[in-house]
Formats: C-alpha cells, structure tokens, sequence
C-alpha cells in the first residue's frame, strides 16, 4: 500500500514561516492537496494540485511537490493558523491521507 | 454557494448497522463524486470510499469492503452511506465532501459538517 508521512508536530512563531512536509514513494508524480483542520471543525482544502489555492484562502498559503516531498509552506503564520493539517494524494483509484501534523503557533 | 449538509448524530449497538445522508446543493449533483472519510476522536483522516452520483458506480476502501455500502437519489441531491456489522471502533466522525476535479488526481473541496456515530453496548 503506499504511504503519506508527515511530521506528527511543527511549532513556528507568529509572524514566521512554517513548512508542513509529506512524502511518499516518487509523490512528485501525483497530485497533492492539503487540507486544515481547527479544533472542533470539518477539513477545508486550502491547496489543490500541489499548488493552487481555492478562493478565500490567503495568499499566505503555498505549496510545492516534487521529488518525493510535497510541502506546504505557510508564511507570515498568524495564530488563527494553528491547526492540523493533512495531505491528501491517490494511489490508483484510491484516496490516501497523510497522518496530519498539527501546527502549534507559539 | 456549494453545500453538503449531512444527517444528525447516530448511537448505535455493536452489530446493528447505520446510514448517513449527505444533501448537496449550489451545484449540478451529478457532476461530481462525492467522498466519506472518517475521523475516530484524536486520530487522523481515514478514506472510507467513494460513489458517482451520475450512474452510482462505487469504489470503497478495503478495509470496509463488505459491510460497506454508498447509494445516490439525484431526484433531492443526497447521498447515503451505510455501514453494517458496526464494531466499538467505529466510533467516529463521519465525513462527505465533494471532489473537485478527477478521480485519481482531484481533491475534496467541499465537505459537510460531520455525523457523530457512536459504537456503544
């Protein structure tokens, strides 16, 4: 079966930069979303396709795949950031979720 | 605007089986796959499976094949899950979303607000 693996935890300040990374087994080859989940709440994606953002999502949200890691990259974290965040690809016609890493803006 | 409004929370014996309605609207219904993933408290996302509500063609995750079912009713827009057979770990939230974009590369970009199913003698 293939795999997603993420960092269970990242900690960043406000005002800095945080990076969430997946990796998996040649993942530059797929298609990886990224989803934020707050306490409480349902998953929003906030990036599709490696790199694009739906509308509404602050521009502060960026993402990159290639090789065997996608990351996504949140710049100028504000606090309202803090949340667990999830990658998403498929394998075949499967559906496969990283484990999540929660993001702890201190 | 896109909505995916699912039914309430459910509390159930081990054994007995639960359904779970997903109503979308704010877009053409058949035109997109519609998704359940579920989420046991403290842990991550699991992939439940999927059904295209244009024909009703499923494709669900191995680890519920045969106690798993997906159904659509285009005539109001709504999904059913159902899963028998329901086991203490079962507990969890339960999720629909919508795909955007193709199977085997699209992303879930809609996703309702979650049905509680609770597991318990």
């Amino acid at each position: 079966s293939y795999d997603l693996t993420q960092p269970p935890s990242v900690s960043v300040s406000p005002g800095q930069t945080a990076s969430i990374s997946c990796s998996g087994d040649n993942l530059g080859h797929k298609y990886v979303g990224w989803y934020q989940q707050r306490p409480g709440q349902s998953p929003v994606l906030v990036i599709f396709q490696d790199t694009l953002r739906p509308s509404g999502v602050p521009d502060r949200f960026s993402g990159s795949n290639s090789g065997h890691t996608a990351t996504l990259t949140i710049s100028e974290t504000q606090v309202t950031d803090e949340a667990d965040y999830y990658c998403q690809a498929w394998d075949s016609s499967t559906v496969i979720f990283g484990g999540g890493t929660k993001l702890t803006v201190l | 605007q896109v909505q995916v409004v699912q039914s309430g929370a459910e509390m159930k014996k081990p054994g007995a089986s639960v359904k779970v309605s997903c109503k979308a609207s704010g877009y053409t219904f058949a035109n997109n796959h519609i998704h359940w993933v579920r989420q046991a408290p403290g842990q991550g996302l699991e992939w439940m499976g999927t059904i295209n509500p244009r024909g009703g063609s499923t494709n669900y995750a191995r680890n519920f094949q045969g106690r798993i079912s997906m159904t659509g009713d285009t005539s109001s827009s709504t999904i059913y899950m159902e899963l028998s057979s329901l086991r203490t770990e079962d507990t969890a939230m339960y999720y629909c979303a919508r795909l955007h974009g193709s199977s085997g590369g699209g992303n879930l970009d809609s996703w309702g607000q979650g049905t509680l199913v609770t597991v318990s003698s």
